[in-house]
């Protein structure tokens, strides 16, 4: 389909691992990002990965890509309340300058 | 390095009238992107220049209009507003085209737009 799909909520309890999966549309989509969006602020780039790559690890993230399933998530370890905002993936599709993004998934850790 | 910059950060406008929003990229950024986000629409892409130049646009109606001046700051026009313009308007900015890292966008915090 045309739609990048994120499930809508997750809550996950503090210091637990949060896992936000995300289904991209462009097999070769070059760069998929992930952007974190607090209340009443704008995106924050959190991680990308590049199309070549399985997985990258940032600190508490960590971003596993399935190319072939066009599937994409962002791993949060030891979720803290912080942590509660809206994520979003984006891809970069081929011959597109945009970047096309999810609807987001609402993140709310429970103390 | 400082961030983008948006400015209004909030506006109130009645129907039928226009508004211009102003971005500001981070330093040495010459590409901008302009975005709405609407609860409903979710986060859609408006346009994006480069060296003052339009190079891509969404599927948004002529009312929505923007500009790029040669030191990389960007404006955006909606004229005519209409109920449905009321949204986010989010801005980002990137290098510039090559290689795709080059074009990974930054967002500034955006325009909250209302229209009565």
């Amino acid at each position: 389909g045309e739609d990048v799909e994120q499930s809508l909520f997750l809550s996950v309890r503090e210091g637990d691992s949060s896992v936000i999966n995300c289904t991209y549309t462009d097999s070769s989509s070059t760069y998929l990002y992930w952007y974190k969006q607090e209340p009443g602020a704008g995106l924050q780039l959190l991680t990308y990965i590049f199309s070549n790559m399985d997985m990258k690890q940032d600190q508490r993230l960590t971003v596993l890509l399935n190319k072939k399933d066009k599937h994409l998530s962002l791993r949060i370890a030891d979720t803290q309340t912080g942590d509660s905002a809206i994520y979003f993936c984006a891809e970069k599709r081929t011959g597109a300058n945009n970047l096309f993004f999810g609807t987001g998934t609402r993140l709310t850790v429970i103390p | 390095k400082a961030g983008v910059t948006q400015t209004p950060r909030y506006l109130i406008k009645t129907r039928g009238q226009q508004v211009t929003l102003s971005c500001s990229p981070i330093s040495g950024h010459r590409s901008v992107s302009w975005y709405q986000q609407t609860p409903g629409q979710g986060l859609q892409f408006l346009f994006e220049y480069f060296s003052e130049t339009q190079r891509n646009k969404g599927n948004f109606p002529g009312r929505f209009s923007g500009r790029q001046f040669s030191n990389s700051r960007s404006e955006m026009n909606v004229s005519t507003l209409e109920l449905g313009d009321s949204a986010l308007y989010l801005c980002a900015s990137s290098l510039g085209p090559g290689r795709t890292s080059r074009e990974t966008q930054y967002f500034g915090p955006g325009t909250r737009l209302l229209v009565l």
